[in-house]
């Protein structure tokens, strides 16, 4: 079974600074990877995603992700963090479930603050 | 991109009672549906797949007689939490995925969850 690890519940930042959230994974085959963001009591909205090709992964609001086979990581990196980006970052991989179609596996989410 | 919304996103109910949940894509069919559960400060935790036309897949440990899902149309996803308790407030996020990218890339789309709390 497929697994997910953030490290970091709670991470701040000040608005100006470069931010990196990272995220382990356990999946027998080659993963399907995402990195989601959530604002408060909202649904989850797609950064990026890595299903194969590229190792380096570019999002939208200017988000990158890393896909590190050998370390399974897929941490997501930001150079420059902008008040708005303050909310919960959740990573998850991806199992192919037939009819084009796969379930997700999140991780505990790290939550982002950010000092102005 | 696709548009998947859920009502309502607030309920408050007694215990005892029942109440349903509804997950609709608003732009594309979904053949498949997915219903998750988020306990605060938790991650979401993958209730059940709903697949149009024939019985959801639970996953393990999720009660199928206390979260009954109806998958009656391409484009509506029901849970009912039946007989609700004070723990079963949580907050309830489906998702979904248009069939017509048939490659296996494709961005799996989340409403904007359902509250429920419980009294």
């Amino acid at each position: 079974a497929q697994s997910v690890t953030q490290p970091d519940i709670h991470i701040t930042v000040s608005e100006g600074a470069s931010l990196e959230l990272r995220c382990n994974y356990s999946y027998g085959a080659t993963p399907y990877l995402f990195w989601y963001v959530q604002s408060p009591g909202q649904g989850l909205q797609l950064l990026l995603k890595y299903f194969s090709g590229d190792t380096l992964v570019q999002g939208i609001k200017g988000f990158e992700a890393e896909f590190k086979r050998s370390q399974s990581s897929f941490n997501l990196r930001k150079p420059s963090v902008h008040w708005s980006d303050a909310a919960e970052y959740f990573c998850a991989v991806g199992r192919y479930s037939g009819a084009g179609s796969y379930q997700l596996t999140f991780g505990k989410g790290t939550k982002l603050s950010v000092i102005p | 991109g696709a548009v998947v919304s859920q009502h309502p996103s607030r309920v408050i109910c007694k215990s005892g009672t029942s109440v349903k949940i509804e997950c609709r894509s608003l732009d594309f069919q979904a053949t498949t549906m997915f219903w998750y559960r988020q306990f605060p400060k938790q991650s979401l935790m993958l209730m059940a797949t709903s697949n149009e036309g024939s019985k959801a897949t639970y996953e393990q440990g999720v009660e199928k007689d206390k979260f009954l899902i109806n998958h009656a149309s391409l484009t509506l996803s029901t849970l009912t939490v039946t007989s609700a308790h004070p723990e079963d407030s949580s907050f309830y996020i489906c998702s979904a995925r248009p069939p017509s990218w048939t490659d296996n890339t494709g961005e799996l789309f989340f409403g904007e969850g359902s509250r429920l709390t419980v009294l």
